[in-house]
């Protein structure tokens, strides 16, 4: 059964640092990895997918990295600011021979929060 | 193109009654799926719809029942409502490349 891990479960940082938000995940054979951001009690805003055989993805102050074979993906936050606070889950599609299906196993999130 | 949306935003309901939620997906996607969000337990996966057909199903009780029409929307039911129903309901859409995008949610409160 897979399983995502998040830690910590809360961050604060002041404005303008650069940070890392880690995930961990137990079954390597994923379809794709993807980065969502939530907003308190908002839905789930898609930040960057990160398919099984591709490395990273970036986009814009964003940038994740995907290692399958160690189940291990990163975001990278550059130049934080105040607006970057929110929650931020990780979460895996797994694959399959036929194809992969559209459930998603998520993290629980890391609530960061950014200081003015 | 327009984004997922869900109606409605929010709904009080009181034990033992039932409540339908709506989720229309982006044009074009066919594939969608719901999820129960609480804050004890996180994002669970409930089920995938994907051309009217149910495609993957979490581990929920029977209660909880969804449908897909032809036009892609879909419908999920909970019956018989417990406190512990209590949950922001989120739905996705499928697009390329298995990407989820997903709507602002059902924020159901049972009393």
């Amino acid at each position: 059964k897979q399983e995502v891990t998040q830690i910590p479960a809360a961050l604060s940082v002041p404005e303008g640092e650069n940070l890392v938000l880690n995930c961990s995940f137990t079954d390597s054979a994923i379809y794709n990895l993807q980065w969502f951001r939530q907003d308190p009690g908002k839905g789930l805003t898609s930040l960057l997918l990160i398919q099984s055989s591709q490395r990273e993805q970036t986009s814009g102050r964003l940038n994740a990295s995907l290692d399958k074979s160690s189940g291990r993906s990163t975001l990278y936050i550059a130049a934080s600011q105040p607006g970057d606070s929110a929650t931020y889950l990780c979460a895996v599609i797994k694959g399959a021979v036929t194809g992969a299906n559209s459930k998603l196993t998520f993290g629980k999130g890391i609530t960061l929060s950014v200081r003015p | 193109k327009a984004g997922v949306t869900q109606t409605p935003r929010y709904l009080i309901k009181t034990r033992g009654q039932q409540v339908t939620l709506s989720c229309s997906p982006i044009s074009g996607h066919r594939s969608v799926s719901w999820y129960q969000q609480t804050p004890g337990q996180g994002l669970q996966f409930l089920f995938e719809y994907f051309s009217e057909t149910q495609r993957n199903k979490g581990n929920f009780p029977g209660r909880f029942s969804g449908r897909q029409f032809s036009n892609s929307r879909s419908e999920m039911n909970v019956s018989t409502l417990e406190l512990g129903d209590s949950a922001l309901y989120l739905c996705a859409s499928t697009g390329q490349g298995y990407e989820q995008y997903f709507g602002p949610g059902t924020r159901l409160t049972v009393t």
